[in-house]
């Protein structure tokens, strides 16, 4: 079955201690990308991948990492979490051919930074 | 960078009534755009998308319509049910040049059928 899997799908951690959330699809999809979504703001892509080592920042990359050393996984690092990052995180994979693709999202990591 | 809104927030309708939904984008290079459905607690899930060379594509109950000159799309629903209560987003993408590919969502909007 084609999917976008994360983990973990729920997290309550405490300010500063450093946590990853992983993202991987079974799709051989070139495209990855990681958003934020939170109440009333829509989705905010943090940072997206177009392939194996290249990365770019979104629209909120400030206060997150990511790598992209194989072309399924597609971590989200939070080096030093505070609380404006509590939100509902979403990993998305697309195919890169012609550009016009739709992104498939994952199911969802809910964050809690105390 | 592409700018998208989308209105209304809230939207309530009565079953079987239709319902509209309106976003308008920035980026005169974005040419694709589709529209998501996120129930409560679950990912977005897309639910008709159209290119920039169509002006409107329709699937059973739910349509889109774009205008480029204006820069705006809307989402059609005929014959809502129940089972259509959920937040639905708009997107617009770049299909090339800085930024391409990356995806703009709208704020959404809670649409809430009233059996």
């Amino acid at each position: 079955e084609a999917q976008v899997t994360q983990n973990p799908r729920y997290l309550i951690t405490v300010t500063g201690k450093k946590l990853t959330v992983t993202c991987s699809q079974n799709m051989n999809h070139e495209y990855m990308s990681w958003y934020r979504q939170d109440p009333g703001l829509g989705l905010r892509q943090i940072y997206y991948s177009m392939n194996v080592e290249v990365t770019d920042k979104g629209d909120v990359p400030e206060g997150y990492k990511v790598s992209r050393k194989e072309k399924r996984n597609f971590p989200l690092i939070l080096e030093s979490p505070s609380p404006n990052q509590t939100s509902l995180y979403f990993c998305a994979s697309r195919s890169w051919d012609s550009g016009s693709q739709p992104q498939h999202f994952g199911d969802g990591t809910r964050l809690s930074i105390l | 960078g592409e700018n998208v809104e989308q209105h209304p927030s809230t939207l309530s309708v009565q079953e079987g009534d239709s319902a509209v939904i309106k976003c308008t984008y920035s980026d005169s290079a974005s040419n694709y755009f589709p529209w998501y459905k996120q129930e409560l607690g679950k990912r977005p899930q897309l639910i008709i998308d159209i290119r920039s060379n169509v002006g409107e594509k329709k699937d059973q109950r739910i349509a889109v319509t774009l205008n480029k000159t204006a820069k705006h799309f809307s989402l059609h629903i005929t014959e809502t049910q129940p089972e259509d209560s959920a937040v639905y987003f708009c997107a617009a993408q770049r299909g090339s040049g800085a930024g391409s590919y990356q995806l703009t969502f709208g704020k959404g909007t809670k649409l809430s059928v009233i059996p």
